[in-house]
């Protein structure tokens, strides 16, 4: 069956570091997104990407990097870990259906605390 | 400014009872809306999605509608059941295709026996 997921599902890293979470979807999706969620604020959207080499800026992108090189993989970059930046990551996944809609498939998550 | 508002306290019904989830939007113009379950520790999982022309769409016990000028969408799940006890999410899309989504916070339901 098709999937998408993370790793590592939990880290703890300290301010300054950088620190790189994976994504990995083997739905051949052209479209993938990177989330944080944190308490009252929802799913907001960090970066996305409509395919190979194509990346975008989303409302919360500071501080952070993505880049395509595959259509299965779309890695989140952390360039110097901030305690700001500690949250609950998702990534997910769309594909245009038949019907010309986009739901999209998430990832189990990942934990990330900085210390 | 743009906002997406859904109920911001928990909901606690009995089960058995009709929940009724609200999301609100301002200063947007959807394409369609969509509805996610997440349940704790786990991603969000796609329900249901509804168009702006449609009024109302229904998957077994979810029922879903959509008043473009209310700028509003309700979910209902009947014959609750302490399963359904999660965080529900609404999306807006703001136009067919290929385009982002836009997510409220979300409302915890709690069913209980």
């Amino acid at each position: 069956d098709a999937e998408i997921t993370q790793s590592p599902r939990h880290k703890i890293t300290e301010t300054g570091r950088q620190v790189t979470l994976a994504c990995h979807q083997t739905w051949n999706h052209n479209n993938m997104f990177w989330y944080r969620q944190d308490l009252g604020h929802g799913l907001r959207l960090i970066h996305y990407s409509y395919g190979v080499q194509d990346t975008n800026k989303g409302e919360v992108s500071d501080g952070y990097s993505v880049s395509r090189s595959n259509t299965e993989d779309l890695p989140l970059t952390l360039e110097s870990a901030a305690s700001s930046q500690t949250s609950v990551y998702f990534c997910a996944s769309s594909g245009l259906t038949s019907g010309g809609t986009n739901e999209q498939f998430f990832g189990p998550g990942t934990r990330l605390t900085v210390l | 400014s743009q906002k997406i508002e859904q109920n911001s306290e928990a909901l606690n019904i009995q089960e058995g009872k009709t929940a009724t989830l609200t999301c609100n939007y301002t200063n947007y113009s959807p394409a369609y809306l969509q509805w996610y379950r997440q349940d704790p520790g786990r991603g969000p999982v796609f329900l249901l999605l509804i168009r702006e022309n449609e009024k109302e769409k229904r998957k077994e016990r979810l029922k879903v509608t959509f008043d473009t000028t209310l700028k509003q969408s309700l979910f209902h799940i009947t014959a609750s059941q302490p399963a359904d006890s999660a965080t529900y999410l609404c999306a807006l899309s703001l136009s067919g295709g290929y385009n982002k989504l836009i997510f409220g916070a979300g409302t915890r339901l709690a069913v209980h026996p």
